[in-house]
């Protein structure tokens, strides 16, 4: 089983709705989360980080983490064309929290 | 601070030729991180250190594969003998990491070098 588990999509989402992009993680020791953003051509940024149960906001981007369910969402409200990318899921596991792991990242394309 | 260097950017080479990749992390972080991207399998982490110390090298493919981090401000990553299998975006990240820090210590990554092995 894979650490980090993200569907590749492509996930298509009108202007305006709602985007929502999953990541599941095999490790019950993971304390937290990272999401990271990648645009073609680019380097990954980190627009998220998420440590605790429940949801973290950040303007039109709301993380969700289920540690229970061993699950952790992205939500992009009112998407944007500028929207358009690979997003990646990172779990922070406190027995190996020094390095960092990606899920193979899910791309979103936002039609206007 | 410049933010992660990594130089070149693009690479061409011939199979069989020998391939460096070299990275400069942002002053005073303490981890340096070496992934590959491809299409098929991602952005996989390859090889990490602390304090220039390879601490995990259980992603580097082969034999083929080695890094190096002489000093807190360089690396490399070097592929000898290369083939086309290793075509792939190489990304250098570092980050700082104080011990037991619960809280976002995000790696932050250079621009990647494009790598293609013909």
């Amino acid at each position: 089983q894979k650490e980090v588990e993200q569907n590749s999509g492509p996930l298509s989402v009108p202007e305006g709705a709602i985007a929502s992009l999953n990541c599941t993680y095999s490790d019950r020791g993971s304390q937290s989360f990272f999401w990271y953003r990648q645009y073609s051509g680019k380097s990954p940024e980190l627009i998220m980080f998420i440590y605790s149960n429940g949801d973290k906001e950040d303007g039109r981007f709301t993380a969700q983490l289920n540690k229970a369910s061993q699950y952790v969402s992205l939500l992009i409200r009112d998407s944007q064309p500028s929207d358009s990318a690979t997003y990646l899921c990172a779990p922070k596991s406190y027995s190996s929290a020094s390095k960092i792991i990606f899920g193979s990242g899910t791309r979103l394309s936002i039609r206007p | 601070d410049a933010g992660v260097i990594q130089s070149p950017r693009h690479e061409v080479t011939e199979m069989g030729q020998e391939v460096t990749l070299r990275c400069k992390p942002i002053s005073g972080h303490d981890y340096l991180f070496w992934y590959r991207q491809t299409m098929m399998r991602g952005l996989e982490l390859l090889i990490y250190f602390n304090n220039n110390v390879p601490i995990d090298d259980s992603g580097m493919p082969e034999d083929r594969f080695s890094a190096k981090m002489p000093n807190a401000s360089f690396s490399t990553l070097k592929i000898q003998p290369s083939e086309p299998r290793d075509s792939a975006v190489y990304f250098c990240a570092s980050r700082h990491y104080p011990w037991g820090q619960t809280g976002n210590t995000e790696a932050f990554f250079g621009q990647g070098t494009r790598l293609t092995v013909v």
